[in-house]
Parts: C-alpha cells; sequence; structure tokens
C-alpha cells in the first residue's frame, strides 16, 4: 500500500496567521483527501484533490480558509488560513491504494497537530 | 441524520471476550466499507475491509456487513488489552470519498 509522508507533524500558531501542512506520496495516486479532526471527535473530509482540477470542497468548508494545492499525483498541500483558536485539530491527508490480495483501502499520511494560540 | 453511525461508547469487555462493535450507514449507494483503529495521538490503522454481504474473517477480526439492513458490525474475538482502541467505521461509494462515523472507544480489562 501507498506511504504517505506528512509535515509537519505538530505546530503552534499565533491566531491571524497561516499554517501550510505538506503530503507526499511515494507513488502517482488520482484523488487525496484532506481530512479534519477536532479534539474527541472522528475524522470530518474537507475536500478531496484532483491533480489538474480545483479541489472539491464538502459543506461547511470553502477554499478561502482551506486553499488546496494539487501540482503532481504525489504532492498535495493544505492551508488552513487566517487561524483561530477553533482550528486547533489534527488535520490527516488521506489516499486510496491497493494492499494485499488486492483489496483496496485509504491510507493515512501520521497527521499533523495543529494548536492555536 | 449522520450518513454513518456508531455507538460512542465506551464499550467494555474482559480480556478474552468477544467485543461486538456496530455501525449503520444511510447512503444506499455506498459499495464498500471499512473497519480503522486509531489509537489515542495516532492515525487510524485500516483493520478490514467489506464489499458484499456476508462475513469477512481475518484472524480474531470478523467483519459482517448486511446492504439490506444497512448495517456493518466487527467482532473481535479473544480481546486482548492492546485492542483497546478507538474503532471507527467507514464507508465509501461512486465518488471515492470516505465517510466516517464517529467511531466506539473499546475497553479490553485485564
Amino acid at each position: 500500500s501507498a506511504v504517505i509522508s506528512q509535515k509537519p507533524s505538530r505546530d503552534i500558531c499565533q491566531r491571524g496567521t497561516s499554517l501550510t501542512i505538506q503530503c507526499q506520496v511515494d507513488s502517482q495516486v488520482t484523488m487525496m483527501f484532506w481530512y479534519r479532526q477536532q479534539p474527541g471527535q472522528s475524522l470530518t473530509l474537507i475536500a478531496t484533490a484532483n491533480q489538474g482540477s480545483e479541489a472539491t470542497y464538502e459543506s461547511g468548508f470553502v477554499i478561502d480558509k482551506f486553499p488546496i494545492s494539487r501540482p503532481n499525483l504525489t504532492f498535495s498541500t493544505l492551508t488552513v488560513s487566517n487561524l483561530s483558536p477553533e482550528d486547533s485539530s489534527i488535520y490527516l491527508c488521506s489516499v486510496v491504494s491497493q494492499g494485499a490480495q488486492a483489496e483496496y483501502g485509504y491510507t493515512f499520511g501520521s497527521g499533523t497537530r495543529l494548536t492555536v494560540v | 441524520q449522520k450518513e454513518v453511525e456508531q455507538n460512542s461508547g465506551p464499550l467494555s469487555v474482559p480480556e478474552g471476550a468477544i467485543a461486538s462493535l456496530n455501525c449503520t450507514y444511510s447512503d444506499r449507494g455506498s459499495q464498500s466499507f471499512f473497519w480503522y483503529r486509531q489509537y489515542s495521538g495516532k492515525s487510524p490503522e485500516l483493520i478490514m475491509s467489506i464489499y458484499s454481504n456476508g462475513d469477512k474473517e481475518d484472524g480474531r477480526f470478523t467483519a459482517q456487513l448486511n446492504k439490506a439492513s444497512q448495517y456493518v458490525s466487527l467482532l473481535i474475538r479473544d480481546s486482548q488489552p492492546s485492542d483497546s482502541a478507538t474503532y471507527l467505521c467507514a464507508a465509501s461509494g461512486n465518488t471515492g470519498k470516505l465517510i466516517f462515523g464517529q467511531g466506539t472507544t473499546l475497553q479490553v480489562k485485564p
């Protein structure tokens, strides 16, 4: 299955600034997904990033707040803009990859823990 | 109504017992179903995937899918303290998007 390198692993940011998170995959993938996991909560899909087209955002998430880039089939960035304490969460990227016996699953990066002060 | 629903728990079982985790989904277009395990501070780890009705076994884990009832379950046999974690049920359909339930916290007591 695919291996994802996500960074930074954690950051503490000032209110009003931005943080850019990077995900690098060791193989070419069509779709990359970005999730947010708020404290004590499950994963919520932010957007789907396809190479060569604009990201598709889920209800409640907008491009101005969460701009995404997808310059090629192995790399994507998520920026969390104009930070407020409510943005303090773990952000994860994910891709679909094939594992044993040709079954597929969704692999996750190690996550970025963002704290806004 | 949430698309994927789970009982948040916590579910507490003694060591060696069977843990039964349940999940329902609302989108009949969902085709693939996954169980993830997440330890505190870690990213989700895929345990099982299931695509067709019936049971699928892998070691101590058995996933069950009933598309007519829109129901997915995970059984963990011979539960171990190391199985204590949050278990996330997820579903995907034609769009490829993976939608998660709120997760069930499992506690296995020695």
